[in-house]
């Protein structure tokens, strides 16, 4: 059974400040999805990764993947209030079927 | 393009009442799913479909049924309506497993 974990699951930072949400999965898989929703609104994809060691970056958001720890990172750098959202990492392992973890709700305060 | 669209956007429903939420995609994706949100719990497949006449359960199928006669559609159909149906529904599609596009979302309330 595909299980997803995500901590924190609630996160408050502030303004300027680093922070990494950690993603842990049970599988094999050698791909992780990194998605980010606002509130009230639909989800919209951050992050494919798909390989081992895998490092992707957009502005202050840095994802990887490490597949033999089955571990995944969400790095945010020097956060914003732009970045307050909730973050969900998901896993597929070469199903069809995604499964999404509990999400990370991130709230950057001034 | 428009993306991915759900119809509609919010629903009341009385307890026992039936219903069909709408999805279409103009993307030409043949990978497309049904999920449900409820607050804290992260999004459940609902059922999922890879070409058109093929679809499958995913974790929460009960209560609810699909069809997917074209490649475009994937409409959602509650039946018999219950409380526990109440939620944000989100339909997507994807061209390979696993970057999903999403529609915005249909909240349905079941009273």
């Amino acid at each position: 059974e595909l299980k997803v974990e995500q901590n924190p699951l609630f996160l408050s930072m502030q303004e300027g400040k680093n922070y990494t949400i950690y993603c842990n999965y049970s599988t094999t898989s050698d791909r992780l999805y990194w998605y980010r929703q606002d509130p009230g609104k639909s989800l919209e994809s951050l992050f494919v990764l798909l390989s081992n060691g895998a490092v992707k970056q957009e502005g202050r958001l840095m994802a990887s993947l490490d597949t033999k720890a089955r571990l995944s990172t969400l790095h945010i750098t020097a956060a914003v209030h732009d970045l307050s959202a909730t973050y969900f990492c998901a896993d597929a392992k070469g199903s069809e079927k995604l499964v999404f973890g509990k999400g990370t709700k991130l709230t950057v305060n001034p | 393009n428009a993306g991915v669209t759900q119809t509609p956007k919010f629903r009341i429903l009385k307890i026992g009442q039936s219903m069909t939420l709408q999805c279409a995609q103009d993307m030409n994706h043949n990978y497309m799913y049904w999920y449900r949100q409820d607050p804290g719990m992260g999004l459940k497949l609902i059922y999922y479909s890879v070409g058109a006449g093929i679809t499958d359960k995913g974790e929460v199928p009960n209560g609810y049924n699909v069809s997917r006669s074209t490649t475009e559609d994937f409409p959602l159909r509650l039946e018999l309506a219950a409380p526990s149906q109440t939620s944000v529904y989100f339909c997507a599609s994807s061209l390979v497993t696993g970057e999903l596009f999403f529609g915005e979302g249909s909240r349905l309330t079941v009273l």
